[in-house]
């Protein structure tokens, strides 16, 4: 079945960028997703890209799709405290109507 | 964007009961999804709950373990049945855009059954 993989951890600095990576094995996948989650709370739609894109910015968010590689990342320029979360990637392949989602990138900002 | 609302938003229920989770969108959506996040895991897809007719379950959820209701386009309820304490977790309502290209999700409901 589809698999979706993330590393479990990554901590910066206050200021640095943040790359968050994910891999996938759906050749069929038709949308990639970005979601945070900060603790208590449900998922937010950080942005997505459809997979004819190669690259989404949007504001000091910075996707990266290598579909070949099957390789998604998130950039996340001047990392604040704020966005210290767990950070989850999925997609979406053809004909399926719900995603699969990756375990999770925990990010920790060190002021 | 949906606004999802969800309650409970938190419940400590006993071993054996039951517990229904409410979801309100604020507008009529065509697909709606319940999700579980077990503690420190990934979300995993339970069912799709689908307006007029009975919810399509993903591999290893059951019907009697988890009956939804969808009587309209704007609600669901998940029902947890005889609880365990390996039930214990997030249950997160889900809605799509018309296109279905974007999937919002509700605040989520912490379920601990001891």
């Amino acid at each position: 079945g589809e698999d979706v993989e993330q590393s479990l951890f990554l901590s910066v600095r206050e200021g640095d960028s943040s790359v968050i990576n994910c891999t996938y094995t759906d050749s069929s996948s038709t949308y990639l997703y970005w979601y945070k989650q900060e603790p208590g709370a449900g998922l937010q739609l950080l942005t997505y890209i459809f997979s004819n894109m190669d690259m989404k910015q949007d504001q000091r968010l910075t996707v990266l799709l290598n579909k070949k590689d099957k390789h998604l990342s998130l950039r996340i320029a001047d990392t604040q405290t704020g966005d210290s979360a767990i950070y989850f990637c999925a997609e979406k392949g053809t004909g399926r109507r719900a995603l699969t989602f990756g375990s999770g990138t925990r990010l920790q900002v060190q002021p | 964007s949906a606004v999802i609302s969800q309650k409970p938003s938190r419940d400590i229920c006993q071993r054996g009961t039951s517990l229904t989770i409410q979801c309100q969108v604020d507008s009529q959506v065509t697909m709606m999804f319940w999700y579980r996040q077990q503690p420190g895991q990934s979300l995993t897809l339970i069912a799709t709950a689908n307006q007029g007719s009975e919810a399509t379950y993903e591999s290893g959820f059951v019907i009697d373990k988890f009956p939804i209701s969808r009587p309209n386009l704007t609600f669901s309820t998940l029902t947890v049945s005889n609880m365990s304490p390996e039930d214990s977790s997030i249950y997160l309502c889900s809605v799509g855009t018309p296109t279905n290209e974007k999937l919002f999700f509700g605040s989520g409901t912490q379920l601990s059954v001891l």
